[in-house]
């Protein structure tokens, strides 16, 4: 069975300090291994993804992820976070379930930047 | 220009009663998903249409009845709404391969009294 971990509910960081996110995954097939990310009362947006190929992701806003096949990790990372990185993320597991596609996702992590 | 929309943003409802959720996506995709997030914020899909037909069904009520008149739709009714259905509900679509991104759409926020 295909399913995702994420270690950390709440991540509290101070705005310009480094931040990583923490996703494990479990699975016996093809990874595809995406981060959304949903801000306050708004839908999901594509951070990243990882398919195949460089295990080092760069994804929109400064993030990036490396993927970890020896770990079975997909953590996400930002240098220098900003207030406005406040949000909800999640990472999911793409994969095919009763001849259909859908994400698999973590229970989030809610990242709150302060200054 | 919405790549994905739905309607209502808010319904707030009586036990007991019927109500639908209306999806369109404009970007091309052949595949449509509705996730319900409950208020941990755990998201789980409940179903998914490709060109239209039924593909996943996820141990969903069968008081929970989506209808896809195209592509570019996806309804969803809801019966005898209870407490427990009282969740955000997202729209998505994407191309029909576990690579894709999802595209979602803003949510609608219900709330069964």
């Amino acid at each position: 069975a295909q399913s995702v971990t994420q270690l950390d509910s709440q991540v509290p960081v101070f705005e310009e300090a480094p931040v990583e996110l923490r996703c494990n995954y479990s699975s016996s097939v093809s990874v595809y291994l995406f981060w959304y990310v949903q801000y306050p009362n708004q839908g999901l947006q594509l951070l990243l993804k990882y398919l195949s190929g460089s295990t080092l992701v760069k994804g929109i806003n400064g993030f990036e992820a490396e993927f970890n096949k020896s770990q079975t990790s997909f953590h996400l990372r930002k240098p220098s976070v900003h207030i406005s990185d406040t949000a909800e993320y999640f990472c999911a597991f793409g994969g095919l379930t009763g001849g259909g596609n859908k994400l698999t996702f973590g229970t989030g992590t809610q990242l709150k930047v302060e200054l | 220009d919405t790549a994905v929309s739905q309607t209502p943003k808010y319904l707030v409802t009586q036990m007991g009663n019927d109500k639908s959720i209306k999806c369109e996506q404009n970007l091309g995709h052949d595949t449509m998903y509705w996730y319900k997030q409950d208020s941990k914020k755990f998201l789980k899909i409940m179903f998914s249409y490709n060109n239209k037909e039924l593909i996943i069904n996820e141990t969903v009520p069968n008081r929970f009845s989506p209808k896809s008149p195209d592509k570019a739709h996806l309804n969803l009714h809801i019966n005898s709404l209870e407490l427990g259905d009282s969740a955000v509900y997202f729209c998505a679509s994407s191309h029909g391969t576990p690579a894709e991104t999802q595209y979602f759409g803003p949510g609608t926020r219900l709330l069964v009294l």
